[in-house]
């Protein structure tokens, strides 16, 4: 099955800087999709970006998608103390979605 | 608007014992439902999704059912549950059809003694 693999696992940067995270799949996909969780709570989505897009922008958020690569990027701009969490990329075909383990980012204030 | 409820937020449980957890859906017709468990650190494993009433989908082999009685009602159960059964359990929908997000719920932590 799809596996989203995110790279690197943990992040810690200063308030104000950019968070950059990768994921890589191994098989064709439909659509890949960004969530974020705060700690012991549920996913909240944040992006999907289908397989025919290269780049989608959502507020401070920027994802990439190289099909021919199978790879995806997500970039958190001029980060917030609120931005720590983890993020999880997944990759969705036959209407499932198969999720990375994730990076836990920390933003220090 | 859509919600989704899941209950219990916490259990802990003896080895052996039963195990049913609840997962409603407000807001929505004909959801798409989803069962996944995170062991601490790691990422969503998918255990059973269904498209519809008594439709269920198992991902992987184990000793957890899931059931889907109404179309916004899914339950997880098991027998007797394992050490190894400890974990946050989230329960999730999105739209039919597939190609879309997956909203979820706020989960339950299971702690099997």
């Amino acid at each position: 099955s799809q596996q989203g693999e995110e790279d690197p696992q943990a992040l810690s940067i200063q308030e104000g800087e950019n968070a950059t995270m990768n994921c890589s799949y191994k098989t064709s996909i439909n659509n890949l999709q960004w969530y974020r969780q705060n700690s012991g709570r549920g996913l909240v989505h944040l992006i999907l970006i289908r397989s025919n897009e290269r780049e989608k922008h959502s507020g401070r958020l920027r994802v990439t998608l190289d099909t021919s690569k199978k790879s995806s990027s997500l970039l958190i701009t001029a980060s917030r103390a609120a931005d720590t969490a983890s993020y999880f990329c997944a990759t969705e075909g036959n209407n499932r979605l198969a999720f990375g383990k994730g990076n836990q980012v920390v933003v220090i204030p | 608007s859509q919600t989704i409820h899941q209950w219990p937020a916490t259990l802990v449980q003896p080895v052996g014992s039963p195990l049913s957890l609840e997962c409603t859906v407000e807001g929505t017709s004909n959801p798409n439902l989803y069962w996944y468990r995170q062991a601490a650190g790691r990422g969503l494993q998918l255990l059973f999704y269904s498209v519809g009433i008594g439709q269920i989908s198992s991902e992987v082999p184990q000793n957890l059912s899931a059931s889907r009685p109404q179309d916004r009602q899914f339950i997880l159960s098991s027998k007797k549950l394992l050490l190894s059964d400890s974990g946050f359990y989230l329960c999730a929908w999105s739209t039919s059809g597939g190609y879309n997000e997956q909203f979820f719920g706020p989960g339950t932590r299971l702690t099997v003694l």
